[in-house]
């Protein structure tokens, strides 16, 4: 099993350029979701699925789209990306409530 | 509000001393806890979890209700550990709520 892949690992935008980060998981997991890492904030919750055509706001979901058609992708959409989304972003899944959540490698974002 | 304090940015101990990484958290409900860890260059990946009541790699964790902390401790720190650590609480919703993390370094 690959586990979680994303891809890609780095990208350089210019603002309001849109993109998809991939996130992709062999698991048969249903639940998934999505987290961005600041320096001094931890790790943030921006969007969640907890199964294929579900999917549901985290704690910092603006500017940030998902869909989840199927159980194994979760795409993040940025639609017109700003410097504040420059960050690292990790996707994850687990099978459920209070499993243990398995990432993926990161992506590290810079908007210009 | 559900909140998740590490208050200790950078914790730096000599090999052989204990560890102790501070969490507290904010929930109404009975949460369930975790500490991940994540080494250089490798993943997030989980430590340990509260219910399981479990050592791993010579850490614990214990669930204290009444100071709403969930410290995470070694007796005896080793180089190898030196890596970031989150402490994370589940919601009833199942969404995980971070810390802002620590990092230990173990020193030689």
């Amino acid at each position: 099993n690959a586990g979680v892949t994303q891809t890609p690992k780095f990208q350089v935008l210019k603002t309001g350029q849109s993109m998809t980060l991939q996130c992709a998981q062999d698991m048969n997991h249903e639940y998934m979701s999505w987290y961005r890492q600041d320096p001094g904030m931890g790790l943030r919750l921006i969007h969640y699925s907890v199964g294929a055509g579900i999917t549901d706001q985290g704690e910092v979901p603006n500017g940030y789209n998902v869909s989840r058609s199927t159980t194994e992708d979760f795409p993040l959409r940025l639609l017109s990306a700003a410097p504040s989304q420059t960050s690292v972003y990790f996707c994850a899944s687990s099978t459920g409530k209070g499993a243990e959540q398995f990432f993926g490698p990161g992506t590290r974002l810079t908007v210009l | 509000a559900q909140r998740v304090t590490q208050p200790e940015k950078l914790l730096s101990v000599f090999k052989g001393a204990p560890v102790e990484l501070k969490c507290n958290y904010s929930y109404s409900g009975s949460p369930e806890l975790f500490w991940y860890v994540q080494y250089s260059r490798q993943r997030l990946q989980l430590l340990l979890r509260h219910i399981s009541r479990e050592s791993i790699k010579g850490f614990t964790a214990d669930l204290n209700k009444g100071e709403t902390s969930f410290h995470l401790k070694k007796p005896f720190a080793q180089e190898e550990d030196s890596a970031m650590y989150y402490c994370a609480l589940m919601d009833s919703s199942y969404k995980l709520i971070f810390g802002s993390g620590t990092r230990l370094l173990v020193r030689p």
